[in-house]
């Protein structure tokens, strides 16, 4: 059973870096059948994907483009979790992020399992 | 504004059938079978019902299944219960490695 848990802190101010953690654990960050995602969810603009990293024989990246310039979503094999970092937030960022799964048996493109959220609020 | 279009609302009573969209385009629903459903109740995360336009993971319950044609994707409920009022997402592969979703249906259950 995999279980994600996400830690961070929740209150920004504008111009800062946003940086939330999500450690694995009945899984693998390194595993050649999962991707590991950010997605957020804010009430104007509903559920959005952020970012992603796997493995496969190397480790690999895709952003969505509306963050291409300001993420990056890094692996941690020492402490078998991942990362989210996005630079120079303002209140448009403002949402509950979540890190996510998606393992090659409910297709890469379905996220199966879900960590709890992260409610991130930046305000000056 | 979200990339993939759904209802804002949707309703049914106990027992009853209701069916939630989700209209994209041929970059995207139209262009892959790569849509998925996801359940979400208040203050939880989202949960995978659907993947793949039709496959359910194992323990998500029969009555509930999806479909496609064209652009546009489907959620069908079937025997609806109290328990699956909820808000329904879909979301898509668009190529090139990304994923976008649609803008939420909230399920009522009369």
């Amino acid at each position: 059973q995999v279980h994600l848990q996400q830690s961070g802190p929740g209150l920004l101010k504008p111009s800062q870096i946003l940086s939330l953690t999500c450690a694995i654990s009945g899984d693998s960050v390194s595993s050649n059948t999962a991707t590991w995602n950010w997605i957020r969810q804010s009430p104007s603009r509903g559920l959005e994907w952020l970012g992603r990293t796997y493995y496969r024989s190397k480790w690999y990246n895709d952003y969505a483009l509306f963050v291409r310039s300001r993420i990056t979503v890094n692996p941690d094999t020492s402490k078998n979790q991942f990362s989210l970092q996005l630079n120079s937030v303002t209140p448009e960022d403002t949402a509950v992020y979540y890190c996510a799964r998606s393992h090659i048996s409910t297709s890469l493109w379905g996220f199966d399992d879900w960590a709890q959220g992260t409610l991130v609020t930046v305000s000056s | 504004q979200s990339a993939l279009t759904q209802p804002p609302s949707a309703s049914g009573s106990p027992g009853q059938s209701v069916t939630i969209s989700c209209t994209g385009t041929s970059s995207d629903v139209g262009g892959y079978n790569y849509v998925s459903w996801y359940q979400q109740h208040p203050g939880k995360a989202p949960k995978l019902m659907i993947y793949e336009v039709t496959k359910r993971p194992s323990g998500v319950p029969d009555r509930f299944s999806g479909s496609k044609s064209g652009n546009t994707a489907s959620l069908t409920v079937s025997g609806l219960q109290a328990e699956d009022e909820a808000d329904y997402y879909c979301n898509s592969f668009a190529g090139n490695n990304i994923v976008v979703f649609g803008g939420g249906t909230k399920l009522t259950v009369l």
